[in-house]
């Protein structure tokens, strides 16, 4: 158990619909981080947050959005889904101490199914 | 653009003997590159980090080697044991804690008894 929780485990909704991920970090971690995975493109990282602030942005659509709120939890905003948005949704944490704060340690999962 | 490589077909690897893996990246410089397992349907767990200005690395059976010559890391488990079989990612950083990690695809490994 890495002490990063996600909820819903597992998602079903239909394209065009809007839906929300939830990611608490380890205690203790400032950074959280969003990737999602499917079997063709691999593991890829959409943004991470730091402390509240948005810190870096990679393959993140324009459809997506996340925050991270004064508790430290976040959430990653999925819109007008498409088929190709079902995947796995992984979310990292971070320690906060320079040297630390490479590893990064990853929840369980949201299964993301779009119909 | 960046680009890792890694053994896309499965490795196959009788339990006992060494197994090795290998990552190979291209138009990146990266600070650190870490080596993940995964298990299907699980988030990647942790294994090894290792710096740029570092060669080797070694953690109970696992050992990591990093050329930042060659742009290669190679990854070996010695003594290895059916409970070894997953998914082994390679991953990248510039480091600083200010950017998401580069992952390669992974190699699918297999320990037979």
């Amino acid at each position: 158990d890495s002490g990063v929780t996600q909820t819903p485990k597992h998602l079903i909704t239909a394209t065009g619909q809007r839906v929300t991920l939830r990611c608490s970090p380890r205690s203790g971690d400032l950074s959280v981080y969003w990737y999602q995975q499917s079997l063709d493109q691999g593991l890829q990282f959409l943004i991470q947050y730091y402390n509240g602030e948005e810190r870096a942005k990679g393959n993140i659509l324009e459809r997506f959005s996340a925050q991270q709120f004064p508790d430290l939890h976040s959430e990653l905003n999925l819109s007008s889904l498409e088929l190709g948005d079902s995947a796995l949704y992984f979310c990292a944490s971070s320690a906060p101490l320079a040297g630390d704060q490479e590893t990064q340690y990853f929840g369980p999962g949201t299964r993301l199914l779009v119909l | 653009s960046q680009k890792i490589e890694q053994n896309s077909e499965a490795l196959n690897i009788q339990e006992g003997k060494t197994a090795t893996l290998t990552c190979n990246y291209t138009n990146y410089s990266p600070a650190y590159l870490q080596w993940y397992r995964q298990d299907p349907g699980r988030g990647p767990v942790f294994l090894l980090l290792i710096r740029e200005n570092e060669k080797e690395k070694r953690k109970e059976r696992l050992k990591v080697t990093f050329d930042t010559t060659l742009k290669q890391s190679l990854f070996h488990i010695t003594a290895s044991q059916p409970a070894d079989s997953a998914t082994y990612l390679c991953a990248l950083s510039s480091g600083g804690g200010a950017d998401g990690l580069t992952f390669g695809k992974g190699t699918h490994l297999i320990i037979q008894p």
